[in-house]
């Protein structure tokens, strides 16, 4: 296993358009999350998913953002109608319990930049 | 609502000697907290966790030190290598919370030779 993958690494779009990103996990990872990073900010949380559950959305998902994991297997989150202040970093993760601390650990794909014009 | 924070935008250490990054959090229903590392144009990669029944993990060069009652943690890097420069974040979860991570801002740290 490579580990999470993301796709596309870089979209530039025109605003109003729609844009699609992809996220392949860990294939033993049963959870996986849709984040967002800003230049200068730490990561943010949107989603998660268990299994194809969608269980938790931020408020910051607006009715623009649609995610998706029909199978459990791989997602992809969906940006409607774009705006520029869409434009970030998109980082998807799927977690695993720390053998040592029982933390729950998120290993992060590459992440999908969105720039919009 | 900032519910971790990392007060240190950057931080300089020469070659050799010890970086200290700290972390403050506000929220007292955490159970645990982690630190990662983050190169440009790639993800965050974990570095090391603690959970919050513990004060201090160390693995390798790398040692977080929690502090409950402060609600505080750091994380000692000794000794600090160039290629240790990166990107930093302070994360932390809450087991009911279906364990997302909350991140800090980042603290960039510059290693030099």
């Amino acid at each position: 296993d490579t580990g999470v993958s993301q796709d596309p690494r870089h979209k530039i779009t025109k605003r109003g358009q729609n844009v699609t990103f992809r996220c392949d996990p860990i294939s033993e990872h049963n959870r996986l999350y849709w984040y967002r990073q800003t230049l200068g900010q730490g990561p943010e949380f949107l989603t998660y998913f268990q299994n194809e559950a969608q269980l938790e959305k931020s408020r910051l998902l607006s009715d623009r953002f649609s995610a998706e994991r029909p199978k459990g297997s791989f997602s992809t989150l969906e940006i409607q109608r774009t705006e520029q202040g869409d434009s970030a970093m998109y980082l998807c993760a799927s977690s695993y319990r720390d053998s040592g601390s029982g933390a729950n650990v998120l290993t992060f794909g590459a992440g999908s930049r969105l720039t919009v014009l | 609502d900032q519910q971790v924070k990392q007060n240190s935008p950057s931080l300089s250490v020469q070659e050799g000697r010890i970086s200290i990054l700290n972390c403050d959090y506000t929220n007292s229903m955490f159970d645990y907290f982690l630190w990662y590392k983050k190169y440009p144009a790639e993800g965050p990669t974990f570095l090391i966790s603690i959970s919050s029944i513990k004060d201090k993990n160390e693995d390798g060069r790398f040692t977080v030190f929690l502090n409950k009652s402060a609600k505080h943690l750091s994380l000692h890097i000794v000794p600090s290598q160039p290629g240790d420069s990166a990107v930093y974040f302070c994360a932390a979860s809450a087991r009911q919370q279906g364990g997302k991570l909350i991140f800090g801002q980042g603290t960039e740290l510059s290693v030099k030779p």
